[in-house]
């Protein structure tokens, strides 16, 4: 069946950076994309950005544009979320999800969630 | 502010029909499919209907989809106390290049 597990929580100075990673199984990883989205505590959800596990073409949020990188590593079917420059409005649960196409706002299987917390 | 616009909240009484409205623009709902989005308190979202009113496996058919212009809307039938979570629509926008949702409807079963 198909799974994606993401890695553990984290705790972050203001400034630093983060990557979170996102193990895939249970179907072909080059299929299909990767989407991230974030959601802030207390909030709704916000799309981070794709990128294809294909051909690791990629697409951000305009308003991550600079901060953000999105990779794979098709060899262990694991997808990266690198978040740098960190600020406390960037305290959020991070989710990826399987993308079904390069214009998929979510995707059809989540994995389990990522906090990370910004704090000084 | 969400770039799609849904009611924070939605309440219904178990067996009853509520619906949930999203309303978008040209540039989203009114040009590119519609996907609805289940999520359980402290649990990740759930795919619930994608490409306006398609169900993915599994899930129960009391679970309808629908769009029209530039708005779309999710409607649960027969409602049961294991629906009560929050809704969230999304769609592609093609003026931004990338994914937006609405900020959510919080759906309560009295």
């Amino acid at each position: 069946q198909v799974q994606l597990v993401q890695s553990g929580a984290e705790v972050k100075k203001p400034g630093a950076s983060v990557k979170v990673s996102c193990k895939a199984s249970g179907y072909t990883f080059t299929s299909y994309g990767i989407s991230w989205v974030r959601q802030a505590p207390g909030q709704g959800l916000e799309w981070m950005g794709w990128i294809s596990a294909y051909n690791g073409n990629t697409n951000y949020a305009q308003k991550l544009q600079g901060r953000v990188t999105m990779t794979t590593d098709t060899s262990t079917s694991t997808a990266y979320m690198e978040l740098r420059s960190l600020r406390s409005d960037d305290t959020a649960v991070y989710y990826c999800a399987r993308a079904i196409a390069a214009a998929d706002p979510g995707g059809d299987y989540w994995g389990q969630g990522t906090l990370v917390t910004v704090s000084s | 502010q969400s770039v799609l616009t849904q009611p924070p909240s939605a309440s219904g009484t178990p067996g009853q029909r509520v619906t949930i409205s999203c309303s978008g623009s040209s540039s989203n709902i009114g040009s590119n499919t519609v996907n609805w989005y289940q999520q359980l308190p402290g649990t990740a979202p759930k795919l619930l209907i994608y490409s306006n009113n398609q169900r993915p496996s599994g899930v129960p058919d009391r679970f309808s989809g629908s769009k029209s212009g530039t708005s779309a809307s999710l409607a649960i039938s027969g409602l049961q106390s294991e629906d009560e979570a929050d809704y969230y629509c999304a769609a592609w926008d093609d003026s931004l290049n990338g994914g937006v949702f609405g900020g959510g409807t919080k759906l309560t079963v009295l």
